[in-house]
Parts: C-alpha cells; sequence; structure tokens
C-alpha cells in the first residue's frame, strides 16, 4: 500500500493476556518507529529500528515490551502480560532514513480490561 | 532529554480568524522542528519542517511556522481559518544528538467556529 499500514486497528484484550502488533512500513523505508499515544498526550518514542536492528530501544517503558523486524520491512510489537495501564494507542511510522520526514500509520489502540 | 510545550490544549477561532497555536521547545542547540495534524480518527499527517535554513516555513493547507531561536519558539499560524482545519496539532522536535528520536508536546485542539 501507499502508506503505513497496521493491524489490527482496535483490540481489546484481559489483563495479563499476551498481545501483538504489526506495522507494514511504507516500501522502501529503512527506519521504522514504534510510539505510544495515552489519551490527551502527544506521541512517547518506544523503540526505532534501522533495518532489521534495533537502533534505539530506550524508550519501552519495561522488559514486557518487545520489539521486532527480523526481515527488515515488516515490524510487530509484543506486549506480555499486558496490564491496564497500557491501554493506548499505539503508533507505527516509517522513513527513508535519519533526519527523513517519517510517515505515521493510522494507529493500533490497544484496550486492556 | 528534549522537551516541547504547548501552550493550550484547547484554542478556538473563528471562521476566517488568524490561527495562532505556540510551541516552545528546551535544547539550547537548534533540533528539527515539525508539526503535525492529527484529523479524528486518522493518523499523524505531516504539517511542515524546520531542518535548517530559511526560519520561516511554509507547510500545507495554508500553514506556516516561524523558528524563533532566541526565543526557542516554533509557533503555527494560518491568517484565515477554515472549518476543515478543526483537528489536534502536535509540535515535535528531533535532535540535535539523535534525529531519529521525536519528541512531541502534548497537542492543541483547534476548534473552528462558524
Amino acid at each position: 500500500g501507499a502508506g503505513v499500514s497496521q493491524t489490527p486497528s482496535n483490540k481489546v484484550t484481559e489483563k495479563g493476556k499476551y498481545v501483538e502488533l504489526r506495522c507494514d512500513p511504507i516500501s522502501g523505508h529503512t527506519a521504522l518507529y514504534w510510539y505510544r499515544q495515552s489519551l490527551g498526550q502527544g506521541p512517547e518514542f518506544l523503540i526505532y529500528f534501522q533495518g532489521t536492528g534495533a537502533a534505539d530501544d530506550s524508550g519501552l517503558p519495561n522488559d514486557r515490551f518487545f520489539a521486532v523486524r527480523p526481515e527488515g520491512s515488516v515490524s510487530t510489537l509484543k506486549i506480555q502480560r499486558t496490564e491496564r495501564g497500557d491501554s493506548a494507542v499505539y503508533l507505527c511510522a516509517s522513513s527513508l532514513g535519519t533526519g527523513n520526514t517519517i510517515y505515521f500509520g493510522e494507529g493500533s489502540w490497544l484496550t486492556v480490561v | 532529554a528534549q522537551s516541547v510545550t504547548q501552550l493550550g490544549s484547547h484554542v478556538s477561532v473563528s471562521e476566517g480568524a488568524l490561527v495562532l497555536l505556540r510551541c516552545n521547545y528546551s535544547s539550547s542547540v537548534p533540533p528539527y522542528l515539525f508539526w503535525y495534524v492529527q484529523y479524528p480518527n486518522q493518523g499523524l499527517q505531516l504539517l511542515l519542517k524546520y531542518t535548517t535554513g530559511a526560519t520561516l516555513v511554509k507547510g500545507i493547507n495554508g500553514f506556516e511556522a516561524e523558528f524563533k531561536k532566541s526565543e526557542t519558539s516554533f509557533h503555527l499560524t494560518k491568517p484565515s481559518a477554515h472549518m476543515s482545519d478543526a483537528a489536534e496539532y502536535f509540535c515535535a522536535v528531533s535532535g540535535p544528538r539523535n534525529f531519529n528520536k521525536f519528541y512531541f508536546g502534548s497537542g492543541t485542539k483547534l476548534n473552528v467556529k462558524p
């Protein structure tokens, strides 16, 4: 597709369950980002990939959060033992590389009940 | 770490009036600066960005912003508001050490009255 694609668009899960959120970046974009946007807040940086490797994962809140990008294209954000405080919109973005404009997907809205 | 302050979580203007959305950042070294717009149930869309060069930056939909180093500001303006401008606007910075890490403000919701 032309833009960044994220699935699912909405996910409701029970506290303690495992969740995966998928991001398909714009074709040819080597850089991929995950952000989290809580209600009433701006997006907060989670992790950045350059190619297959996580170049900066300093924004991941704790070890329940993990992200992979095994082939340098699609990325999956994984959340273990979900908590109600994890409820937020998870945004994926991609860019051609360092310093270039980043393009956001529409997000995956996660609700933990 | 960088911080971005957007003054006013809600701004209301009349159609045809000037739009002014304020953004201040914390870095002493000029970073890259961005404004994004978010319409309901949509992703963030880039309005404009400043990296280097001319400090007055023009973006889409008639918006512009001016980088003022002395004031560490990057306020967004539009001379005449349109109903379709109603949305949430986010200011963001990246750099100067790491241009891949964006710091966003908490957003300003713009309401346009007929």
